[in-house]
């Protein structure tokens, strides 16, 4: 079992501020590590799946970075909006089919 | 709009019923999951079924069955559960991930269950 750890556990940003939040893991004994977006009511959906220590990925005003050897990875957001409001969830996957989820970073962008 | 269809959304059981959660996706993926979700708590794996064999079972109770009629379709079947059942049970689909494949998750909305 990975050990995945999110934080902070709730974030609350006024709209246009960016910010950043946490995924980190004692190991890098894993295959990939991912983020997910996670609306009220709706599934969650993928954002970023990285695999390379470095690996920089960017959508639009979200981006995210791994860092593999000090066992972290940042999601970015600049300029928040309402609509990014959500629970942004961090996995690590395995070499099979198992995932290993942090709590979840839940964000609030106040208009 | 997803393209992994669960249902029902809300069940309501007693511990005596019988009742089963339905998983659907038509993408074509070969690995199907199901995870437990509770409150303020992550995503909890608990089976995989890969090109539609079981090939993880994460100790789950027996009053979870879960059956993969075929590569479409994901089923979990509820016998005798307790209240501690009561929980978000998300299904999702993947591409198989033994080869080259990102691998990511595509989710349903999940079954809200309500064990009384």
């Amino acid at each position: 079992i990975l050990n995945v750890e999110q934080s902070p556990q709730s974030l609350h940003v006024q709209e246009g501020d960016s910010t950043n939040f946490t995924c980190s893991f004692p190991s890098s004994n894993f295959y990939a590590l991912h983020w997910y977006r996670w609306e009220t009511a709706k599934s969650p959906e993928a954002l970023f799946v990285m695999t390379l220590n470095g690996d920089e990925k960017k959508k639009g005003r979200i981006s995210a970075t791994l860092n593999t050897k000090e066992g972290y990875s940042y999601l970015y957001i600049k300029g928040s909006q309402p609509e990014d409001s959500a629970t942004y969830l961090c996995a690590l996957r395995n070499t099979g089919n198992q995932f290993y989820f942090g709590t979840g970073t839940s964000l609030t962008v106040i208009p | 709009d997803t393209e992994v269809t669960q249902t029902p959304k809300h069940l309501v059981m007693g511990m005596t019923n019988k009742k089963s959660l339905k998983c659907e996706q038509h993408m074509g993926h070969r690995a199907m999951y199901w995870y437990k979700q509770k409150a303020k708590k992550p995503p909890e794996l608990m089976f995989v079924y890969s090109y539609e064999k079981l090939s993880i079972n994460e100790s789950v109770p027996s009053r979870f069955s879960p059956e993969c009629p075929n590569s479409s379709l994901l089923n979990l079947h509820l016998h005798a559960l307790q209240p501690e059942d009561s929980a978000l049970y998300l299904c999702a689909s993947s591409q198989d991930v033994s080869g080259v494949n990102t691998g990511e998750l595509f989710f349903g909305e999940g079954s809200r269950l309500t064990v009384l």
